[in-house]
């Protein structure tokens, strides 16, 4: 399938700064954008998800943006707690059904 | 409680030799898929299924294979012709929609090791 490029690889922030991720994509028939978080070892959990029909969603601490006609999104964690530490992925569902995963983000919040 | 059950957590086997990692939902669920992830990476996808009796290939289908007897379950064999078979397997499911955009459910994944 058609890769999702996930910036930046790795990113440290100091506790209580925020940390965005971008991702960016190229086909224009996808329409579900889901974000998730992957402790060491640990399955990756859903964190938060988007469709197409919105451009931005919020939950707390974290929020995801899309922008559908530059074919990116973004994930938003501000307030960042040493718990926020982990691997984030964002995705893509193509027209098959299948999530397409970008490389992750290793994020590292410094106490 | 629902959810997806992976097993074994740890699996060791010698070159060569077959082995299948099984894989169960109890949420009803239509889809499921396998992928592999290597250390420091992302995931990448194996095989997929969204009907019983019927799977498709992802990006990095040889060397596996699997079976969809049952809804529930989707296991997957990593064959001998798996060049570099250790890796951290996880399985996934999902319903499926008429727009494409439920989540997927991950279990807690099997880690391989190929000696």
């Amino acid at each position: 399938g058609e890769n999702v490029e996930q910036h930046p690889s790795t990113l440290s922030v100091q506790e209580g700064d925020s940390a965005v991720i971008k991702c960016t994509y190229s086909d224009s028939a996808s329409n579900y954008f889901p974000w998730y978080k992957q402790e060491l070892g640990k399955r990756p959990q859903l964190i938060i998800d988007i469709r197409s029909n919105v451009g931005e969603k919020k939950d707390q601490r974290i929020a995801v943006t899309l922008n559908k006609t530059a074919k990116h999104f973004s994930l938003h964690i501000t307030e960042t707690q040493p718990e926020d530490s982990a691997v984030y992925f964002c995705a893509r569902m193509d027209s098959s059904y299948k999530l397409i995963f970008g490389s992750g983000t290793r994020l590292l919040v410094r106490p | 409680d629902g959810g997806i059950t992976q097993s074994p957590k740890y699996l060791f086997r010698k070159e060569g030799q077959n082995v299948t990692l099984s894989c169960e939902q109890n949420l009803n669920h239509d889809a499921m898929y396998w992928y592999r992830q290597d250390p420091g990476q992302g995931l990448r996808l194996i095989y997929y299924s969204q009907i019983v009796n019927d799977f498709q290939k992802g990006d990095i289908a040889e060397g596996y294979s699997v079976s969809r007897e049952k809804k529930e379950s989707f296991p997957l064999t990593v064959t001998s012709a798996q060049k570099n078979p250790t890796a951290f397997y996880l399985c996934a499911s999902s319903i499926l929609t008429a727009g494409g955009n439920s989540p997927l459910h991950f279990g807690n994944g099997t880690r391989l090791t190929v000696t």
